[in-house]
């Protein structure tokens, strides 16, 4: 059963850039059956869709972080990455990453289990 | 950005009993709509995609039904393992967005 593991620092600055990466196991981060998306939610809040990457690289970004944002991946080690510059401690939340099942009408099928990430001086 | 809009925003039912939890698009997006249960300190966790169709492992107790605008997600006999918060979520269009959430407790 594929399983995703979110890594990266838990305390970024502000106005630094925080970055976080995805290591996909048990799986392929090159299967064409699926994209690759970051969500996180804010203490105490609901989930917002940050965006996904597919393998070849195509990418889709929320409209309210795109400035802001960069999704890639790398097939050589099976991970994608997350770069969220200028950041506020409106970004604070926990960071997960999910796959994107295209035969299960695009739904977050595995998650990760999380990482909190504080924005703090 | 299709808005989703979830409703009760809590409810407290007891084991045994039949819950239904709705979901209300702000447009039409087919049967792209997803249910998940979070629950605290855990990643969520996919119930239901498109609209009707059972995760695998997923209870049989859990139901669900809609297209186009307005949906629900029913679960048929309570248990306690079902205390968590529950989210929409459409599929049809990015930016994918979620409902706010329905927190479910047990009685």
């Amino acid at each position: 059963q594929v399983q995703l593991q979110e890594s990266g620092p838990g305390l970024v600055k502000p106005s630094e850039t925080l970055s976080l990466i995805c290591t996909v196991s048990d799986g392929s981060v090159s299967s064409g059956s699926y994209d690759w998306s970051w969500i996180r939610q804010p203490p105490g809040r609901g989930l917002e869709w940050i965006g996904h990457i597919y393998y070849s690289g195509s990418t889709s970004y929320n409209p309210s972080l795109k400035s802001r944002l960069t999704i890639s991946v790398d097939t050589s080690k099976n991970q994608f990455s997350l770069k969220l510059s200028s950041v506020t401690a409106a970004d604070t939340a926990v960071y997960y990453c999910a796959r994107v099942n295209h035969s299960a009408y695009k739904a977050f099928d595995v998650w990760g289990q999380g990482t909190v990430v504080t924005v703090s001086s | 950005d299709i808005q989703m809009t979830q409703s009760p925003s809590s409810l407290s039912a007891s084991v045994g009993d039949r819950v239904t939890i709705t979901c209300r698009a702000s447009q039409s997006i087919s049967t792209y709509l997803n249910w998940y249960q979070q629950k605290p300190g855990k990643a969520p966790k996919l119930l239901m995609y498109a609209a009707s169709t059972l995760q695998s492992g997923v209870p049989s107790r859990f139901s669900g039904s809609g297209s186009g605008t307005d949906f629900t997600l029913t679960i048929s006999s309570l248990q306690h393992e079902d205390s968590a918060t529950y989210y929409c979520q459409q599929s049809y269009s990015t930016p994918y967005t979620f409902g706010q959430g329905t927190k479910l407790e047990i009685k």
